[in-house]
């Protein structure tokens, strides 16, 4: 069973680019939710996506956005990068339903804001 | 609003010895309560859930966890710390998002150095 796929592991780019990265959950999961982790913050949640609707939101600028696809598939958009943008950005797939039962993360894209 | 405390933000243990990692969490309603475990450069791993079931929760690498109501605490613990424990320890707690789903909150994280 493949895992949580995400692309492109590594990112490089420059202040005021924009930037999409991609998430390919488990096959089954409908939900799949977006984490930025860096050293200060922690681990910060961005946005949950269920069946293509976003389910639930972080407390992150209109600059963050993202989208899930039918097949479940997400991405996730950062417009108008800044230095501070620079982190992991993990994407978790879970199969909740009725019950939550913990996530699936990916290996995550390292965005680097230069 | 949910909220996790994770007590000690590095952790040192001998090999072999008794490793315990502190969690505190608030919620407004029985919660979920997890452990993951993220090494270098990974995604995080999930160690074990609390889904009600059982106040003694036991997951993967001989993790177990107890949940304690009276003192909103879900401490990990291991009896016999390997080498390749080493690594970052979150925890975490869930509940219903205001639109349906779970939202889920993470603890600052502790690290775990183990000393041959």
């Amino acid at each position: 069973k493949a895992g949580v796929t995400q692309t492109p592991r590594y990112l490089i780019k420059t202040r005021g680019q924009q930037v999409t990265l991609s998430c390919s959950p488990i096959s089954g999961h409908r939900s799949v939710s977006w984490y930025q982790q860096t050293p200060g913050q922690g681990l910060q949640f961005l946005f949950e996506y269920f069946s293509e609707t976003q389910r639930n939101k972080g407390n992150f600028p209109g600059r963050f956005s993202g989208r899930q696809f039918s097949n479940s598939r997400s991405e996730m958009n950062v417009s108008t990068l800044e230095l501070g943008d620079s982190a992991l950005y993990l994407c978790a797939s879970s199969s909740q339903g009725v019950a939550n039962y913990g996530y699936t993360f990916g290996s995550g894209t390292r965005l680097t804001v230069v | 609003a949910q909220s996790v405390t994770q007590l000690g933000s590095h952790v040192s243990v001998s090999e072999g010895a008794l490793v315990l990692l502190r969690c505190n969490y608030s919620s407004s309603v029985p919660p979920y309560l997890f452990w993951y475990v993220q090494y270098p450069n990974q995604g995080l791993q999930l160690l074990l859930k609390y889904t009600s079931a059982a106040t003694l929760v036991k997951g993967i690498n001989g993790f177990e966890a107890e949940f304690k109501k009276s003192e909103t605490s879900f401490h990990l613990t291991k009896p016999s710390a390997h080498m390749s424990d080493a690594a970052e320890y979150f925890c975490a707690v869930s509940d219903r998002g205001g639109t349906g789903g779970f939202k889920t909150i993470f603890g600052a994280g502790t690290r775990l150095f183990v000393k041959a």
